[in-house]
């Protein structure tokens, strides 16, 4: 059973705009929620993370929201960029150190 | 500068004749993950290591086992590989998090893609 959730495969977004990437969960128990960058051929690289304790965390362009009440976070990169082109996945911590991750999303930012 | 290294990044074997991948780490973290990955899909934990206790997902078939020597490295063996673990194997690590501890988060390697004739 699939504890995270990326219902969205691809998203296109002119160069400049926002993406918004979203993402959703099951278990109440997870403390924490990180969102990873993936480029062909490579291992995921980490890109920012949140903390249930807080809503909101800001990292430059990218900024993750928390509403633990509707078990969602989501992703925002402003402005978007050609070279963010990847795939993001989404994923939660639980206490035992054990990661789940959603299916990814697929971004193209369009120049 | 590599971090988390993953040999060989191609493995191509047999159906049902055994093979080891293998991972290291440079970070001298405390916990080390192996996932399998099939096109698609989200990465699938299958087992992690906290030091030497080792941790199996209660749905990972038997089929595959894992072996970590000291802090540094970490295999997976499959014992008797068959079509459908053709996937990508996702090594990473973590630092010693418990349970409230913030601001971690894991390492990966590249993967190896692992194909089954």
């Amino acid at each position: 059973d699939q504890q995270v959730k990326q219902n969205s495969p691809s998203l296109s977004v002119q160069e400049g705009r926002i993406s918004i990437l979203n993402c959703d969960y099951t278990n109440s128990m997870f403390d924490y929620f990180l969102w990873y960058k993936k480029y062909p051929a490579e291992g995921p690289t980490f890109l920012i993370s949140i903390s249930s304790i807080k809503d909101k965390n800001e990292d430059g362009r990218f900024t993750v929201f928390l509403n633990k009440s509707a078990k969602h976070l989501s992703l925002h990169i402003v402005p978007s960029q050609p070279g963010d082109s990847a795939v993001y996945f989404c994923a939660a911590r639980n206490t035992g150190n054990q990661f789940y991750f959603g299916t990814g999303t697929s971004l193209t930012v369009i120049p | 500068d590599a971090m988390v290294i993953q040999n060989p990044r191609y493995q191509v074997t047999q159906f049902g004749k055994p093979v080891t991948l293998s991972c290291s780490q440079t970070l001298n973290h405390n916990v080390m993950y192996w996932y399998q990955q099939k096109s698609s899909q989200a990465p699938k934990l299958l087992f992690h290591y906290y030091d030497k206790d080792f941790n199996n997902e209660a749905d990972t078939p038997d089929n595959f086992q894992s072996r970590r020597p000291n802090t540094s490295f970490c295999f997976l063996d499959i014992r008797s590989p068959g079509l459908g673990d053709a996937a990508m194997y996702l090594c990473a690590t973590s630092r010693d998090t418990l349970a409230g501890a913030q601001g971690d988060t894991q390492y990966f390697g590249p993967g190896t893609r692992l194909t089954v004739l």
